[in-house]
């Protein structure tokens, strides 16, 4: 079946711009992740979704990020006023449980360049 | 503070031979551990995990080796196939409390496998 996906796959912007990121979890998957990582880094977490509400959003940087999931499949991660310091690459991924020993699936990632 | 730490930047191994991947924790929550294998462009791959009530875990050509008294784990790959060339991250999380699974990352090792 299919994988997630992410779109866009790349995404350039520029300083104090608005950008939206788009995840496609695994068909029936109820938990949706999303993790950010910057180079020569290993992924760190951002937000956590079980359905539609956001059950763990300690890891998102400030209010400038915002994610949503209104449906509980596509999620969408918001990022006002975009910074330099916000580009990396932005993953995604769905398990079919939302415990810790659920197997989370990644996406390819959106890479983010913020000029 | 770094949770999950690999120290190895890098490891190059001849075809064949075994490929020993270290990481370190600090958390004492940390019942569940993962490996994921990233290519450049894609997303991490799961390929491995070991709960914390195991000291062992195997699958074809992968082995992962907990030390719990250590928080130590290492991943074994034998015989190294040149397609295993790739990064390789270390990932924990812990099943109690509101962890929801979230994963904690190692900074990552970059695996050559010279033919």
């Amino acid at each position: 079946g299919a994988g997630v996906s992410q779109t866009p796959s790349n995404k350039v912007t520029e300083k104090g711009k608005y950008v939206e990121l788009r995840c496609d979890p695994i068909s029936g998957h109820t938990a949706l992740y999303w993790y950010r990582q910057s180079l020569g880094q290993g992924p760190e977490f951002l937000i956590y979704f079980q359905g539609t509400g956001a059950a763990d959003d300690s890891g998102l940087p400030n209010d400038r990020f915002f994610a949503v999931r209104p449906e509980g499949s596509v999620s969408t991660l918001k990022i006002q006023r975009t910074e330099r310091g916000d580009s990396a690459v932005y993953l995604c991924a769905s398990s079919s449980s939302g415990g810790a020993d659920g197997t989370q699936y990644f996406g390819p990632g959106t890479r983010l360049l913020v000029l | 503070d770094q949770q999950v730490k690999q120290n190895s930047p890098s490891l190059s191994v001849q075809e064949g031979r075994i490929s020993i991947l270290n990481c370190d924790y600090t958390n004492s929550m940390f019942d569940y551990f993962l490996w994921y294998k990233k290519y450049p462009a894609e997303g991490p791959t799961f390929l491995i995990s070991i709960s914390s009530i195991k000291d062992k875990n195997e699958d074809g050509r992968f082995t992962v080796f907990l030390n719990k008294s250590a928080k130590h784990l290492s991943l074994h790959i034998v015989p190294s196939q040149p397609g295993d060339s790739a990064v390789y991250f270390c990932a924990a999380s812990a099943t109690g409390g509101t962890s929801y699974g979230k994963l904690t990352f190692g900074q990552g090792t970059i695996l050559t496998v010279h033919p």
